[in-house]
């Protein structure tokens, strides 16, 4: 399989609190994307870093990625309540992307 | 732009039934996609295409399943007969370039 595979499957913290997940691979790839899906909604595409690339910020959010490990990490700093929602890398080369299983975080007010 | 826009956004049919889920991509992407959302499977990749012309339907689970692209602004997603393994949300994504994608709301597809 092509998906990625996120680490946990589930995270519970309180708000404020930083949140890490992870996101295993098996091939290579030209770049990796974290999207995050709310409750009933369609996902939105959070970041994008290239293979080339070893670190990334946008916001609250910090994007690692090892291609030596086939990993990659999103941190969400401060998290809010708002927060809540499943997170998904996703993978791929040219023009098709998989999408992995999913973390679902729970930030507790 | 109101985004990516599917219809209906729930169906709820009998096994055997023909459904037919569309999609409207967002104006001047050319990449569109069709994926399949199940707690089981996760979320699968179905078919793609660009600029009108399916790409790459290794996804598609079997026969019974068919999609188009008649226009730039406009795709169907068929699948006749229905099963109740089909049930799943379906979401369509448009995309300008392969990277960022924009998924729609997604269909709830019950099947009885």
């Amino acid at each position: 399989s092509q998906q990625g595979e996120e680490d946990p499957q589930a995270l519970s913290i309180q708000e404020g609190e930083n949140a890490t997940m992870n996101c295993s691979y098996k091939t290579s790839i030209n770049n990796l994307q974290w999207y995050r899906q709310n409750s009933g909604r369609g996902l939105v595409h959070l970041i994008l870093i290239r293979s080339n690339e070893r670190e990334k910020h946008s916001g609250r959010l910090r994007v690692t990625l090892d291609t030596s490990k086939k990993s990659s990490s999103l941190l969400i700093t401060a998290s809010r309540a708002a927060d809540t929602a499943s997170y998904f890398c996703a993978t791929g080369t040219g023009n098709q992307f998989y999408f992995g299983t999913g973390t679902s975080l729970t930030v507790i007010p | 732009d109101a985004g990516v826009i599917q219809s209906p956004r729930h169906e709820v049919t009998e096994m055997g039934q023909e459904v037919t889920l569309r999609c409207k991509p967002i104006s001047g992407h050319d990449y569109l996609f069709w994926y399949r959302q199940t707690m089981m499977r996760g979320l699968e990749l179905l078919i793609y295409f660009n600029n009108n012309v399916p790409i790459d339907d290794s996804g598609m689970p079997e026969d019974r399943f068919s999609a188009k692209m008649p226009n730039a602004s406009f795709s169907t997603l068929k699948i006749q007969p229905s099963e109740p393994r089909d049930s799943a949300v379906y979401f369509c994504a448009s995309s300008q370039r392969p990277n960022e994608q924009f998924f729609g709301p997604g269909t709830r597809l019950t099947v009885l």
